[in-house]
């Protein structure tokens, strides 16, 4: 079965500092997705990026970076000085082979809830 | 704007009593889904649709129903709501070998 672990249920920092989220999964498929979603206080929940399992090369996009290891399961997102507007809570979802018929499941982790102050 | 629109946005409904949540995409996607959102569990499926006419069962079907009847609607329907229903409800589509997906912005559901 598939699995995504965060283990990092809260974290606080100061803005200005960098903060670095960890998300550890399981899978037996060797062609799978990876995806990390925002979900700030009003809800909706956005799409930040997509990983697939053939692609290791880590990725920055302004003051975002991920780091991808198969090795170790990992797919760690960092936010290199954080704002105030960062606060949000923060899912890594894995992408689960085709369901029966066409469609995919993502298992989520339980979230990050992470909080940046003045 | 292209997109999944829910209804309602929240919704406080009576113990016993049935509700049908709605979900309607405009992307024409092959596939749609509704996750319940709990605090510490993250999201869940429930239900989900691979195309028109099929549906399937996700990790926490029970106490829930869905039909679809054609592309774009795919509604989820508590027949007798208890409050351990108490959650958000996320719909979201995708088509198929496309991993990712689209959200709708939620459904906030209270039973009392």
């Amino acid at each position: 079965a598939q699995k995504v672990t965060q283990a990092q249920t809260e974290i606080s920092v100061v803005e200005k500092e960098d903060v670095t989220l960890d998300c550890v999964y399981e899978t037996r498929d060797t062609t799978y997705y990876l995806f990390w979603y925002k979900q700030p206080p009003s809800g909706e929940l956005v799409f930040l990026i997509r990983r697939n399992s053939f692609d290791e090369q880590n990725e920055i996009s302004g003051r975002y970076s991920w780091n991808f290891q198969k090795s170790t399961s990992s797919f760690n997102f960092t936010i290199t000085a954080s704002q105030v507007v960062d606060s949000a809570v923060y899912f890594c979802a894995l992408s689960e082979a085709i369901l029966t018929g066409g469609g995919n499941k993502l298992t989520f982790g339980t979230g990050t809830q992470l909080k940046v102050e003045l | 704007t292209a997109g999944i629109t829910q209804a309602p946005t929240s919704q406080i409904l009576a113990a016993g009593r049935s509700m049908t949540l709605r979900c309607t995409q405009d992307m024409r996607h092959n596939a749609m889904y509704w996750y319940r959102q709990d605090l510490g569990l993250g999201l869940r499926l429930i239900h989900y649709s691979n195309t028109a006419g099929t549906t399937g069962k996700g990790e926490v079907p029970d106490g829930y129903s869905v039909s679809r009847a054609n592309t774009d609607d795919f509604p989820l329907t508590l027949a007798s709501a208890v409050p351990s229903q108490t959650s958000v409800y996320f719909c979201a589509s995708s088509e198929w070998g496309d991993y990712g997906y689209t959200f709708g912005s939620g459904t906030r559901l209270t039973v009392v």
